[in-house]
């Protein structure tokens, strides 16, 4: 199993501004992934980071808006650049279990944009 | 996994009756299926999964699936619900050999006294 952490938990913005969110692993782990769940609505992934590499995003996200970056193999930042309100959500960052293709997930940073 | 389809968005029931979640996948290749529950506030945590061998998978808190290959179905089960079951479900899906799990809309079950 993994724990993870993230901080914010949670955090209010204004339109315009950017957020960084951290996460941190309990143990070492090659991929990084990064979640974004809007209200009442199911799990889409933003991006997949791995240490030393550049993350690779999903379709309808791009760099300049969700930034990542993954330093080493404990830890991973997420950053919502020039926030607008549809960017309110629930980011989530999650890892993978070694040899149980089962997912962990971190609390979540819920995130609401004024 | 292209895609996974639950099939109901909310399903409410009593007390102490049975329960379905229904979950349907699309893939051309093999694939791992799991089903995970958010509690209210609270992050995910998986249920079960599915990755080779028996069809009928057992997971915690009394919840079972079925994995039907002929159907593409993963649906969920437990034969008598409590107030504290009441979350939201996923069911999600993992190519083999891949490492992107896609997940359904979800299915909001409510538990009524």
């Amino acid at each position: 199993s993994a724990v993870i952490s993230q901080k914010p938990s949670r955090d209010i913005c204004q339109r315009g501004t950017s957020l960084t969110i951290q996460c941190q692993v309990d143990s070492q782990v090659t991929m990084m992934f990064w979640y974004r769940q809007q209200p009442g609505q199911s799990l889409t992934l933003i991006a997949t980071a791995n240490q030393g590499s550049e993350a690779t995003y999903e379709s309808g996200f791009v760099i300049d808006k969700f930034p990542i970056s993954r330093p080493n193999l404990t830890f991973s930042t997420l950053t919502v650049s020039n926030m607008s309100p549809e960017d309110s959500s629930i980011y989530l960052c999650s890892v993978e279990g070694r040899g149980t293709y089962e997912q962990y997930f971190g609390p979540g940073t819920r995130l609401t944009v004024t | 996994a292209q895609s996974v389809t639950q099939l109901d968005s909310q399903v409410p029931v009593f007390e102490e009756a049975p329960v379905e979640l229904r979950c349907n996948y699309s893939s051309s290749v093999s694939v791992y299926l799991f089903w995970y529950v958010q509690y209210p506030n609270q992050g995910l945590q998986l249920l079960l999964k599915y990755l080779s061998g028996s069809t009928l998978v057992k997971g915690i808190n009394g919840f079972e699936a079925e994995f039907n290959k002929s159907q593409t179905s993963f649906h969920l089960r437990k034969p008598s619900v409590h107030i504290s079951d009441t979350a939201e479900y996923f069911c999600a899906a993992q190519n083999t050999g891949g490492f992107k799990t896609i997940f359904g809309a979800g299915t909001r079950l409510f538990v009524k006294a």
